[in-house]
């Protein structure tokens, strides 16, 4: 077990420009999710999917960003046409839990993806 | 909608002092509640959960009580020291998946 990976960990990009990270999630966690926080403020909450089944999106991810998990393994996230608002941390966790677990199951979070929008 | 409000930091401590960070929440119904820990350069790391009102998290000396009546899930700690220091976050959650988190209370505690 070597934890929930993301990939990269810094990420400097002009506005405008598209962008995509990577979260490889702890093998065999049914559940992955992504949370963005600034500076100074705890995660929020962006998206969430079981296995492959994007189940809830914040409408804090506008149309330009998109998240998918194909065969339920690792996700991507990407945003579009980057804009300065963007620059964050994007944080990655996961955790097991089938569709009908009703208690919480403790989220293993990764070391974030840093992006810098100039 | 719900809400963690903590207390702002940082908190700067000498070793072997009394550590407490508040942490103050609104939801309806019965969220669990949970304070994670970010220590500098890792990702956040669960330190210890509360699921209904009267329990008390405990992990690694620390611990906090789920006070229903106030509100309330202070962080405590009797002794804290020099590897204590990191970045403490209050969340909770009223489903199976989503947390919300307080701003974090950045904690330095000195030799």
């Amino acid at each position: 077990d070597t934890g929930v990976s993301q990939d990269p960990r810094h990420k400097i990009t002009k506005r405008g420009q598209n962008v995509t990270f990577r979260c490889d999630p702890i093998s065999e966690h049914n559940r992955l999710y992504w949370y963005r926080q600034t500076l100074g403020q705890g995660p929020e909450f962006l998206t969430y999917f079981q296995n492959e089944a994007q189940l809830e999106k914040s409408r804090l991810l506008s149309d330009r960003f998109s998240a998918e998990r194909p065969k339920g393994s690792f996700s991507t996230l990407e945003i579009q046409r980057t804009e300065q608002g963007d620059s964050a941390m994007y944080l990655c966790a996961s955790s097991p839990g089938g569709l009908l677990a009703r208690s919480y199951n403790e989220q293993f979070f990764g070391p974030g993806t840093r992006l810098t929008v100039l | 909608g719900d809400s963690v409000t903590q207390m702002e930091g940082p908190v700067t401590l000498s070793e072997e002092a009394f550590l407490t960070i508040n942490c103050t929440y609104t939801a309806t119904g019965y969220p669990s509640l949970f304070w994670y820990v970010q220590y500098p350069g890792e990702g956040l790391q669960l330190l210890l959960k509360a699921t209904k009102a009267d329990d008390k998290g405990s992990n690694k000396g620390f611990e906090a009580t789920y006070r229903k009546e106030t509100t309330s899930f202070h962080l405590e700690k009797g002794s804290v020291q020099v590897s204590d220091s990191a970045v403490y976050f209050c969340a909770l959650s009223r489903s199976s998946y989503k947390l919300i988190f307080g701003s974090g209370t950045r904690l330095l505690v000195r030799p």
